[in-house]
């Protein structure tokens, strides 16, 4: 299993605010920034969320991220139906020495 | 535009060898770390390792130190990924991502390559 945990699928409806968590350790995510992908079936990830809570240019301000202690959060507001994805969180992890994904979270738009 | 290219599709054989390539446009490439990416059905992401092009640093996961080697040709903007004996556990799919910042272990991975797929089958 994943050094992250990540529940494996979320849904919501159009409009509606969604959360998905990563939960991790001392080594990474008490340590390091998060970052947050969004990945279609069949494209490349796309960076979504970095340093915890900073959005890339192109990034709508639906997507917000936050962390507290060993844990992370992504937050999408305002659900839309394009959103219906793959989310996957990444950190360094000190004691693996190597940079850690979480197993992704499956959005399911209702 | 700011893009990573990567090569094609490699279909190869238990013991043979390969290389695929990222090539780099729209920016300065010695001066973002390059990394790479597998992604295999069950497993999810994969980090491999990453390069620093001005000076060649190279990092590698543990899990894949040994099993490949990670280089670039700055003359030409271009990162590479070769195996020396592939196996079929090398099977996959492989971006290369520029990443963000002087720390390779901060920042995300802002620009993704679209990925090259790799079969190993005898």
């Amino acid at each position: 299993q994943s050094v992250l945990t990540q529940p494996p699928s979320a849904s919501g409806t159009p409009g509606q605010r969604v959360t998905i968590s990563c939960s991790g350790s001392s080594s990474n995510i008490g340590s390091h920034t998060v970052n947050w992908y969004q990945q279609f079936p069949a494209t490349a990830p796309k960076l979504l969320i970095y340093s915890n809570d900073q959005r890339p240019s192109g990034v709508p301000d639906r997507f917000s991220g936050s962390k507290s202690g060993t844990s992370a959060s992504l937050a999408i507001s305002g659900l839309q139906s394009e959103d219906e994805a793959d989310y996957y969180c990444a950190i360094w992890d000190d004691s693996l020495i190597r940079w850690v994904f979480g197993g992704g979270t499956k959005l399911t738009v209702l | 535009e700011v893009q990573l290219e990567q090569s094609a599709a490699e279909v190869k054989k238990p013991g043979e060898s390969l290389t695929i390539s990222c090539k780099a446009s729209g920016y300065a490439f010695s001066y973002y770390w390059i990394g790479w990416v597998r992604r295999m059905p069950v497993k999810g992401l994969e980090w491999v390792g990453v390069i620093f092009p001005d000076d060649s640093t190279i990092r590698y996961s543990p899990s894949f130190q040994g099993q490949v080697t990670i280089s670039v040709d700055k003359s030409i903007n271009t990162a590479y990924l070769k195996w020396n004996s592939l196996k079929a556990s090398d099977s996959g799919m492989y971006y290369c991502a520029r990443r963000i910042g002087a720390d390779f272990r901060r920042g995300g991975m802002d620009v993704w390559g679209q990925g090259t797929t790799v079969t190993v089958s005898s």
